[in-house]
């Protein structure tokens, strides 16, 4: 079974400029989410997605952030202007059903750096 | 604000030794305790968890110790080897709340010849 896809891994980029990441879930996963990773930190929720509904988006900065999830399969979550404190790694995550605790499958990840 | 908090940042360990990675939560609510280890370039993964009926979870090498009334849970790792190598977060859960993963800082592990 083919894990949870993230693309790219890795991206510079200069602040002020936009960014844009890439998730597919492992198939069948009705529930999706994104987290930052600070260095030296664990993970932090930045969205969650139950099919094609944002169902918590209470941490996400609605300013510089957006996400979609169309169909309710990939996903993308752009960040415009970004800036220097964005640096990170952006995770995405999934589970198969809704509702409730479930085991999440997380990707590799994008390290995003802004210089 | 940090709910979960973990201890220690950093731990070295002798291979074979015992590995012991401390967490403590504020919220009553939470309900499941997991732990999840992570490798460099990787993303977490689910190693073991628990719920707060019962005081003590294995599988393998891994065990949970779960002190309810104290509002701290610990991972041990028996017969540590080089491959437990990794950063583990320790992480809680509220199934009627926000349904929302709360993970501690992390500890990094490093399992010595």
């Amino acid at each position: 079974e083919a894990g949870v896809v993230q693309s790219p891994r890795y991206k510079i980029i200069e602040k002020k400029q936009p960014v844009a990441f890439w998730c597919n879930p492992i198939s069948g996963h009705n529930t999706l989410y994104w987290y930052r990773q600070n260095l030296g930190q664990g993970p932090e929720l930045l969205i969650r997605y139950e099919n094609e509904e944002a169902v918590d988006d209470s941490q996400l900065p609605k300013d510089r952030f957006s996400a979609e999830r169309l169909k309710g399969v990939d996903s993308t979550l752009k960040i415009q202007p970004a800036e220097l404190g964005d640096s990170a790694v952006y995770l995405c995550a999934s589970s198969p059903r809704t509702g409730g605790v479930e085991t999440q499958y997380f990707g590799p990840g994008t390290r995003l750096l802004v210089l | 604000q940090q709910q979960v908090k973990q201890s220690p940042q950093s731990l070295i360990v002798q291979k074979g030794g015992i590995s012991i990675i401390n967490c403590a939560y504020e919220n009553t609510a939470f309900d499941y305790f997991p732990w999840y280890q992570q490798f460099p370039g990787k993303g977490p993964a689910l190693l073991i968890a628990i719920r707060p009926d019962v005081s003590e979870k294995k599988e393998g090498r891994f065990t949970i110790s779960f002190n309810k009334s104290a509002k701290q849970f610990s991972l041990h790792i028996m017969d540590s080897q080089p491959g437990d190598s990794a950063t583990y977060f320790c992480a809680s859960y509220n199934d009627f709340g926000n349904e929302k993963l709360t993970f501690g800082t992390g500890t990094r592990l490093t399992i010595i010849p």
